[in-house]
């Protein structure tokens, strides 16, 4: 079946620290790729997407990389801010109809002053 | 104004009762969608609903009905309430069931079982 595995958190950085958060997938036919954000007592709010191999998703200064050969979409800032502390989900949706998000268990990120 | 908007935002209730949550869209959109996040964050999808027809039914217990009188509704009644029901319920919608749309969600409700 279609899987995410994310690495595990919980994750803690300095400010202006580099950020990565590592994101492999499991799935059949081609799969649109998401990064979602859940901060504190908040929704889900779509972070980033890409939906086919090679293609680089990115927004507020957060990217990443539908690599195919490695079934990867590794998440990647170079600064992070304390604003930028919350839990980060991948998620993947594949073609063919299927409309469910099958998520990761979420990195929960924590940015020090 | 709210795009996904859901009520309540907290509901606690015994175990036993019946409740219901609300979830309304304000995109145009023709796909909704209830998840389940449990207390170690694991998101999961419960049910999806396109143009007020079931789609998605994933092995959610019977006790769970969902009912979307408009594809700007789609709201969601649990009968029997058990302990293992707390958890933070989504409502989400997309525009349509393309696997490249994004899915916008609610704040969630938290559904605490005494």
């Amino acid at each position: 079946g279609n899987s995410v595995t994310q690495m595990e958190g919980p994750v803690t950085l300095s400010e202006e620290a580099f950020l990565t958060i590592n994101c492999t997938y499991t799935a059949t036919g081609y799969p649109s790729l998401f990064w979602y954000v859940q901060y504190p007592g908040e929704g889900l709010q779509l972070l980033l997407k890409a939906t086919k191999a090679d293609d680089k998703g990115s927004n507020k200064g957060f990217e990443a990389t539908y690599r195919k050969e490695t079934t990867s979409f590794h998440l990647e800032k170079g600064s992070v801010q304390v604003s930028d502390s919350a839990v980060y989900f991948c998620a993947l949706r594949t073609q063919g109809g299927s409309e469910k998000l099958v998520f990761g268990k979420g990195t929960k990120l924590t940015v020090n002053p | 104004d709210t795009a996904v908007s859901q009520t309540p935002k907290y509901l606690v209730t015994q175990m036993g009762n019946d409740k219901s949550i609300k979830c309304e869209q304000n995109l145009g959109h023709d796909t909704m969608y209830w998840y389940k996040q449990d207390s170690k964050k694991f998101l999961k999808i419960m049910f999806s609903y396109n143009n007020k027809e079931l789609i998605i039914n994933e092995t959610v217990p019977n006790r769970f009905s969902p009912k979307s009188p408009d594809k700007a509704h789609l709201n969601l009644h649990i009968n029997s309430l058990e302990l293992g029901d707390s958890a933070v319920y989504f409502c989400a919608s997309s525009q349509n069931r393309d696997t490249n749309q994004p899915q916008h969600f609610g704040d969630g409700t938290r559904l605490s079982i005494l």
